[in-house]
């Protein structure tokens, strides 16, 4: 099965800093590549996401970034703001279908 | 256009009871899975279904069981509940993005 890991766990940046988040996987068959977002008490939520036919996607102060040959992909957020505190949980899967879920990187925004 | 509806949001079972979480979407999806979150951990596959009438396990199936008579609905049945599972529930069905219900907090005493 599909093994995943996230890096680092915890991230705590100023507010208006660039946040990354790193997810590796093994999965060569994998072909979807989600970030979700989870505020706390709250359920999970998908923010971006990005096929294998691309290298980097855009929107707004979110981006990311694949490397299929290194088996990783990354989340960028840019000017963070408070509200982009949360847990976020990278999912490779293939068919995007059955995603793994990685362990989750808390990120604190201090304002 | 509810997405995915689950219930209830809260439960306290007694070690040995045995209840059913229920999970109900109307976006016609064919996929359909259940994770349990504990505190300050990622999600954890119990079961998946992918249409009516098949079933599968993941990563942590055992303790529970699954049906998928519709495709609509994917109710997810704890027998003899136990102190270990006690854990947020998530139901969530996918056709490429996955949507998540609001989660079940389940408590074993």
């Amino acid at each position: 099965g599909e093994n995943v890991e996230q890096h680092p766990s915890t991230l705590s940046v100023q507010e208006g800093d660039s946040a990354v988040i790193k997810c590796t996987y093994s999965d060569s068959a994998s072909n979807y590549f989600p970030w979700y977002k989870q505020e706390l008490g709250k359920r999970p939520q998908l923010i971006i996401d990005i096929r294998s036919n691309v290298g980097e996607k855009k929107d707004q102060r979110i981006a990311v970034t694949l490397n299929k040959t290194a088996k990783h992909f990354s989340l960028h957020i840019t000017e963070t703001q408070p509200e982009d505190s949360a847990v976020y949980f990278c999912a490779p899967g293939a068919g995007s279908y059955q995603l793994t879920f990685g362990k989750g990187t808390k990120l604190s925004v201090i304002p | 256009n509810a997405g995915v509806t689950q219930t209830p949001k809260f439960r306290i079972l007694k070690i040995g009871q045995s209840m059913t979480l229920q999970c109900t979407q109307d976006m016609n999806h064919n996929y359909m899975y259940w994770y349990r979150q504990d505190p300050g951990m990622g999600l954890k596959l119990i079961y998946y279904s992918v249409g009516a009438g098949i079933t599968d396990k993941g990563e942590v199936p055992n303790g529970y069981n699954v049906s998928r008579s519709t495709t609509e609905d994917f109710p997810l049945r704890l027998e003899l509940a136990a102190p270990s599972q006690t854990s947020v529930y998530f139901c969530a069905s996918q056709e490429g993005n996955a949507f998540f219900g609001q989660g079940t907090r389940l408590t074993v005493v």
